[in-house]
């Protein structure tokens, strides 16, 4: 079966620091991946989703990037935190090529900049 | 109007209640319809999808309304631990989704 997993858990940075979440997927090839955001109370934003490796679509403009190195590993990253970027962050994974399948989710990192 | 959306809630029934939930929606090509769980701090958990001719998963039922550009989401005997937040989800077309804000529901003794 498939698995995600995502890491930290939970992460605390001050303003202007970098930033590195990754998340991988096991059990399954050539998934697409998505990175959201959740503010607190509030729906998911996308920000990031991948059909392949190297190929990233950004969805908001932002401080953040996300690069996916191997065909199961998706990482996002900062050069400068903004207090604007806690939230809790999620990662994501469907079937590869298939179009109209469910997401299945990590267990999130929540961030919070002080 | 919003791509989705969804009462936020909260819905406060008792134990043993029938709640229902609506989701709206504006982009009449979306082809696939979901519903997610979310426990508070956690991770969007899928619930179900939705079928065209509607589908129910023991107590949970789930229903398409492409014409009115809905989806429903019926809970019959509620307990304690279906309280959660629950979210509708569905695809844009492509390999995205497009997620609602969320609906609150406390299910008390």
């Amino acid at each position: 079966s498939q698995t995600i997993h995502q890491w930290p858990a939970t992460l605390v940075q001050p303003v202007g620091s970098p930033l590195s979440l990754e998340c991988t997927v096991e059990g399954t090839s050539n998934p697409n991946l998505y990175w959201y955001r959740q503010a607190a109370g509030r729906g998911l934003q996308l920000l990031f989703y991948s059909v392949g490796i190297g190929q990233i679509s950004s969805e908001v403009p932002q401080n953040l990037s996300a690069s996916r190195p191997q065909d199961r590993q998706f990482i996002l990253s900062s050069k400068k935190l903004l207090l604007s970027d806690s939230g809790f962050y999620l990662c994501a994974w469907s079937p590869m090529g298939q179009l109209n399948q469910p997401q299945h989710f990590g267990d999130g990192t929540r961030l919070s900049i002080l | 109007r919003k791509e989705v959306e969804q009462d936020p809630g909260p819905f406060n029934v008792p134990e043993g209640a029938t709640v229902a939930f609506n989701c709206t929606y504006s982009n009449s090509a979306s082809q696939s319809f979901f519903w997610y769980r979310q426990d508070c701090r956690k991770e969007p958990k899928l619930l179900m999808s939705v079928y065209s001719s509607g589908n129910e998963d023991g107590r949970f039922t789930a229903q398409l309304n492409r014409a009115s550009q809905y989806i429903s989401l019926l809970i019959r005997d509620s307990k304690l631990s279906d309280s959660a937040t629950y979210l509708c989800a569905l695809d844009t077309g492509g390999f995205k989704t497009i997620f609602g804000a969320g609906t609150r529901l406390f299910v008390k003794a």
